[in-house]
């Protein structure tokens, strides 16, 4: 069965600075989509990247960029120049070709001023 | 389009009375989704439907729980009766067919507000 991990709770950074949010996943398949959504206090699931397996380019989206190690099974998330606006719970996210995603517990950003 | 809608955004009830939540997807979306978020299990499915059809229900949690799609822009997820620890958020997404719309967006589930449920 395919299990995503994260094991960084709580999480914080300054504005401005850049934060790295880490995220593990275990699989035996060779194709298969990665997410990152995210939470703000208004509870909205909103999907923040995603990374198609088959491509070895990192994903970016504007501040939000992607480290993938296939072979390392690792799918971490990069904010660069973090706003205020960032603070919200984020999930890493696994899906095979069934459109299922399997998520994991979170972690939760903290921006501070 | 005006998202993924669902209702309503939050009930409280007491033990033992029915709950029912209703969603309603993006127009064209093929696949429907009901997830459950609490502090201590995060976010779990409970069932997905794939046109109007259950595909993977093994997450729902017991006999007490029923979901449905009557057709495409309606499904309904329902409790009866209602424990207290039913309370969570529920929330509903939808996606596009993969083989469809491989470019832009398939595989991406689209979440609704959520639905916030209080079994007292």
């Amino acid at each position: 069965a395919q299990t995503v991990t994260q094991s960084q709770p709580e999480m914080s950074v300054q504005e401005a600075e850049t934060v790295t949010l880490s995220c593990t996943y275990d699989t035996s398949e060779s194709n298969y989509y990665l997410f990152w959504y995210k939470q703000p206090p208004s509870r909205q699931m909103i999907l923040v990247i995603r990374q198609e397996a088959y491509k070895q380019q990192n994903a970016t989206e504007n501040r939000f960029s992607v480290n993938f190690q296939k072979a390392a099974k690792s799918f971490s998330l990069k904010i660069s120049d973090s706003q205020l606006g960032d603070t919200a719970m984020y999930f890493c996210a696994f899906s095979h070709n069934t459109d299922k995603l399997i998520f994991g517990t979170g972690t939760r950003l903290q921006v501070f001023p | 389009d005006a998202g993924v809608i669902q209702s309503p955004r939050h009930e409280v009830t007491e033990m033992g009375q029915e709950v029912t939540l209703r969603c309603k997807p993006i127009s064209g979306h093929d696949y429907l989704f009901w997830y459950r978020q609490t502090m201590m299990r995060g976010l779990e499915l409970l069932i997905y439907f794939n046109n109007n059809v259950p595909i993977d229900d093994s997450g729902m949690p017991e006999d007490r729980f029923s979901a449905k799609m009557p057709n495409a822009s309606f499904s309904t997820l329902k409790i009866q009766p209602s424990e207290p620890r039913d309370s969570a958020v529920y929330f509903c997404a939808s996606s596009p067919h993969p083989g469809r719309d491989r470019a832009s967006g398939a595989n991406v589930l689209t979440f609704g507000a959520g639905s916030r449920l209080t079994v007292l």
